[in-house]
């Protein structure tokens, strides 16, 4: 069956980094794309970017653009998101979903939540 | 500011139906598919209905959807108390490139 199993919990403090990984099994992992979306507490689904597997091709969310680098690597069927310059504001669970291209996310990682606090 | 507009509540007593609205543009609900996920507390969201209207298999036919132009609709018939999630509307858009998501949903089971 597919899975995609996220890295734990994180707490960083502001101006850290911080990099979450995103395993998947169950499926060919060359052949969809992967996806990140983030929740802030309380709040709805914000998509980051997304990375094909195959050509290591990525594409971002304005928003995100220089904030956000998500690669992959195939020979451990893992996608990885790294977020810079941590503030207060990207305090939110992160989850990663798989698609074909443009079509729907159809399905997700259990999600991380990243903590920033001093 | 979410670039797809969902009412914040909707509410309902068990066995009524209930629309949920995603209001979009010509540049993402006007020129490709919709999709909608269900999302309970604290669980990753989950796919409840792709391209427009297309239920995966697991997904009771209970719930079925539809677009028109620039808007989409969600409903849910013969409501039922573990119906109550948060529903967000999804498609892609091509000024941007990239996805967007409506604001969210939250159904509650009066």
């Amino acid at each position: 069956q597919v899975r995609l199993v996220q890295s734990g919990a994180e707490v960083k403090k502001p101006g850290a980094s911080v990099k979450v990984s995103c395993k998947a099994s169950g499926y060919t992992f060359i052949t969809y794309d992967i996806n990140w979306v983030r929740q802030a507490p309380g709040q709805g689904l914000e998509w980051m970017g997304w990375v094909n597997p195959n050509s290591g091709n990525t594409g971002y969310a304005q928003k995100f653009q220089g904030k956000v680098t998500i690669t992959r690597s195939t020979s451990l069927s893992t996608a990885y998101m790294e977020l810079n310059s941590l503030t207060s504001e990207d305090t939110a669970v992160y989850y990663c979903a798989r698609a074909e291209g443009s079509y729907p996310l159809d399905y997700w990682g259990q999600g991380t939540l990243v903590t920033v606090s001093s | 500011q979410s670039v797809l507009t969902q009412p914040p509540s909707v509410s309902g007593t068990p066995g009524q139906r209930v629309i949920i609205s995603c209001s979009g543009s010509r540049s993402n609900i006007g020129s490709d598919t919709v999709s909608w996920y269900q999302q309970f507390p604290g669980t990753a969201p989950k796919l409840l209905i792709h391209s427009d209207n297309q239920r995966p298999s697991e997904v009771p036919d209970r719930f079925s959807a539809s677009k028109s132009d620039t808007s989409a609709s969600l409903a849910i018939s013969g409501l039922q108390s573990e119906d109550e999630a948060d529903y967000y509307c999804a498609s892609w858009d091509d000024s941007l490139p990239g996805r967007v998501f409506g604001g969210g949903t939250k159904l509650t089971v009066l």
